[in-house]
């Protein structure tokens, strides 16, 4: 079973804050992406990376960054917490096969809230 | 641009059949799919569909695709409680390439009445 898992279920920070969302697979997945998850709006897309150190903006950049050191470890960094961006930020990770389903895998999520 | 839009919000009695609506833009579209996301969990695949088929059918679980339309709709049958959850279709666009990325809607509540 593929698993992917997210190193804190819920976090508390404050506004201008330094953040670290950290993502680990166990399936040797190359891709993997940042979601942040809110009510009405769905999931869209902050960040993915297709192999170890690169990455690609996706939707919603502004205010985060990314790191992929190692394939399987995947960070989401918010320089300066804002309040805005208190939300559940979901991680996913998913093979290169070109032309199957490749099924995307979440991790629980992390809710974040910056007061 | 690439859209993919679901209503808000289902309310069905037990035993009743669901059907969750999803209309989406990109006609190049190769799969599409249906995630479920259980209360204070991550996202899980429930099935997908392939551009070319019509119609897929897993248990209770039924798939109708309308290419000319770009519909997508999932149907749950004899529905339970335990069916409850957020619904997120998605399409993985013929221009995601090799990297998958998914186009996710904004998810649909299912509420489901004892």
């Amino acid at each position: 079973d593929v698993k992917v898992t997210q190193s804190s279920r819920y976090l508390v920070k404050r506004t201008g804050e330094k953040v670290f969302l950290e993502c680990v697979q166990d399936m040797d997945h190359e891709n993997m992406f940042w979601y942040r998850q809110d009510p009405g709006l769905g999931l869209r897309l902050i960040y993915f990376s297709y192999d170890v150190k690169m990455k690609e903006k996706g939707d919603i950049p502004e205010g985060y960054s990314v790191s992929r050191e190692k394939k399987e470890r995947f960070s989401l960094i918010l320089e300066s917490a804002s309040t805005n961006q208190t939300s559940m930020y979901l991680c996913a990770s998913s093979l290169t096969s070109g032309g199957a389903p490749d099924t995307q895998y979440f991790g629980p999520g992390t809710r974040l809230t910056v007061l | 641009g690439e859209d993919v839009e679901q209503s808000l919000f289902l309310s069905v009695r037990e035993g009743d059949s669901s059907v969750i609506n999803c209309t989406y833009t990109d006609s190049s579209s190769t799969y599409l799919y249906w995630y479920k996301q259980e209360p204070g969990a991550g996202l899980q695949l429930l099935t997908y569909i392939f551009s070319n088929m019509d119609m897929k059918q897993d248990q209770r679980l039924t798939v109708l695709l309308n290419k000319k339309d770009k519909h997508l709709s999932l149907r749950i049958a004899d529905t339970q409680t335990g069916d409850s959850a957020i619904y997120f279709c998605a399409e993985k666009p013929a221009a995601g390439g090799a990297t998958n990325k998914l186009i996710f809607g904004t998810g649909t509540l299912l509420a489901v009445q004892p």
